[in-house]
């Protein structure tokens, strides 16, 4: 069993849907969540960083964590075009150097 | 210039060439890594530096040797490669390796390996 599952999609939606993204793990020493967006041709970039189990918002992005189920999410409200990227959760244990990554999700908004 | 930034771009390289990637980070971070991306497959960890010395070595075959001359500088020699080494090389620095320190990643290097 992988460490990190995520759904590789592909996602399709149009425009201003709401998107929702999920990774499940099995390891409970995972104690930081990040998502990182990756789009064609670039190295991924961190979208959003939380430690603790609830919801963290930032702009049209919400990150959950649900540290009881080992589950956690990133909606996307009001999405658009720009967002079509490849989606990645990631988590650590402990130390940095113990960055653990799903596969990736690719989203695509179509106007 | 900012942030991490990586060369080549793209490598396009037979099975007995020896080539380098290069890595620069311009923010100050103590840590910087290498990490092999493969389509449809997760991130894998390559190797780790922290203060210009290694830390992590995942199992990495001995045709990819890593240099850090310097905090801000991280290269990845290739020699003898394989066609399956062909992949999105990524580095990344973190200002340490505690758990809250993000990593921030280059562009990639896309390497083929013909």
């Amino acid at each position: 069993q992988k460490e990190v599952e995520q759904d590789p999609g592909p996602l399709s939606v149009p425009e201003g849907a709401i998107v929702s993204l999920n990774c499940t793990y099995s390891n409970s020493a995972f104690q930081y969540f990040m998502w990182y967006r990756q789009y064609s041709r670039k190295g991924p970039e961190l979208l959003m960083y939380t430690y603790s189990s609830g919801n963290k918002e930032d702009g049209r992005f919400t990150a959950q964590v649900d540290k009881s189920s080992k589950y956690i999410s990133l909606f996307i409200r009001d999405s658009q075009p720009s967002d079509s990227a490849t989606y990645l959760c990631a988590m650590i244990a402990g130390s940095a150097r113990q960055l653990t990554f799903g596969s990736g999700t690719q989203l695509t908004v179509l106007p | 210039e900012t942030g991490v930034t990586q060369t080549p771009r793209h490598l396009v390289m037979g099975m007995t060439n020896k080539k380098s990637l290069k890595c620069e980070q311009h923010l100050g971070h103590n840590a910087m890594y290498w990490y092999k991306q493969s389509a449809k497959k997760p991130l894998e960890l390559m190797f780790v530096y922290s203060l210009e010395e290694r830390v992590e070595n995942n199992s990495v075959p001995s045709r990819f040797s890593p240099e850090c001359p310097n905090s801000s500088h991280l290269f990845l020699h290739l020699h003898t490669l394989q066609p399956e080494d062909s992949a999105l090389y990524l580095c990344a620095s973190s200002q340490g390796l505690i758990g809250t320190d993000t990593q921030y990643f280059g562009p990639g290097t896309r390497l083929t390996v013909l």
